[in-house]
C-alpha cells in the first residue's frame, strides 16, 4: 500500500531564514509526487510536482523539492521565507489516486 | 480558465439532518474527486469519478454518504443523516486524466455538525 509521511506537524521559522519541510513516501511502484499549499479557508494550490527526469524540481513562490529515490523522500525547501508563506503544506503521491500526508504547518515569524 | 466551483462555502447543520454539496469541475476534465479534510489531517479521498462512472468509492461511508455525477459534469455529494464526526472541509478536485495531468482543487465546503 502507498503512504506519505510528513515528519513535522509544525515548523516555526523567522522571516528570511531557510526552511525544509520533510516528506517520505512508501510505494512498491513508481509514483508521481506533489507538494500543495493551503492558505486559511482556501483550497489546495499546487506548488510543484515530480513526474520524471531531473530530481530537483522548482515550483512557484521560490520553492523547490528534491526527489531521492533511495531514501524515498521528497523534501520541500525555500532559501528565504516570507511572512506570506505561513500556511499548511501537504505532500502527496499519485499512483492510481492522490494520497496526502497529514500536513506541515509552516509558521513564519517577523 | 475557470477553476473548480463548489457551493456552499459554509454549512452548519444539526446531527441527523441531511446536507448536500455541489461541485462544478473544470470544463473538459473527465475525472472528478471528492475529498474529506478533517481539521488537522490531510485530505482523504472519498470517491473518484471517471466521466459519470465510479472508479473508486472504497472509503466512502455508504451507509450515510452518497455521490453522483450526472452527465459526467457536475457532481453532488450528500450526507444523510449527518454525524458530529462528519464535521470537515469537503474538497472537490478535477483532472484531465489524473497522474501527470495534475489536479485542480476547489475552495471547499466547510461543514459543521452540531
Amino acid at each position: 500500500a502507498q503512504s506519505v509521511t510528513q515528519l513535522d506537524s509544525q515548523v516555526p521559522v523567522f522571516e528570511e531564514a531557510p526552511v525544509e519541510l520533510r516528506c517520505n513516501y512508501s510505494s512498491s511502484v513508481s509514483v508521481y509526487l506533489f507538494w500543495y499549499v493551503q492558505y486559511p479557508n482556501q483550497g489546495l494550490q499546487l506548488l510543484l510536482k515530480y513526474l520524471s527526469g531531473s530530481t530537483l524540481v522548482k515550483g512557484i513562490n521560490g520553492f523547490e523539492a528534491e526527489f531521492n529515490k533511495s531514501q524515498t523522500s521528497f523534501h520541500l525547501r525555500k532559501p528565504s521565507v516570507h511572512i506570506s508563506d505561513t500556511a499548511e503544506y501537504f505532500c502527496a503521491l499519485n499512483t492510481d489516486k492522490l494520497i496526502f500526508g497529514t500536513g506541515t504547518r509552516l509558521q513564519v515569524f517577523p | 480558465e475557470a477553476g473548480v466551483a463548489q457551493s456552499p462555502r459554509y454549512k452548519i447543520i444539526e446531527k441527523r439532518q441531511s446536507v448536500a454539496f455541489w461541485c462544478n469541475p473544470i470544463s473538459g476534465h473527465a475525472t472528478l474527486y471528492w475529498y474529506q479534510q478533517i481539521l488537522g489531517q490531510g485530505p482523504k479521498l472519498l470517491i473518484q469519478f471517471q466521466n459519470n462512472g465510479v472508479v473508486d468509492d472504497s472509503q466512502l461511508p455508504k451507509d450515510r454518504f452518497s455521490a453522483e455525477r450526472l452527465k459526467g459534469v457536475d457532481s453532488t455529494l450528500k450526507i444523510q443523516p449527518a454525524k458530529l464526526e462528519d464535521s470537515a472541509v469537503y474538497l472537490c478536485a478535477s483532472s484531465f486524466g489524473g497522474g501527470s495531468y495534475g489536479y485542480t482543487f476547489g475552495s471547499g465546503t466547510r461543514l459543521t455538525v452540531v
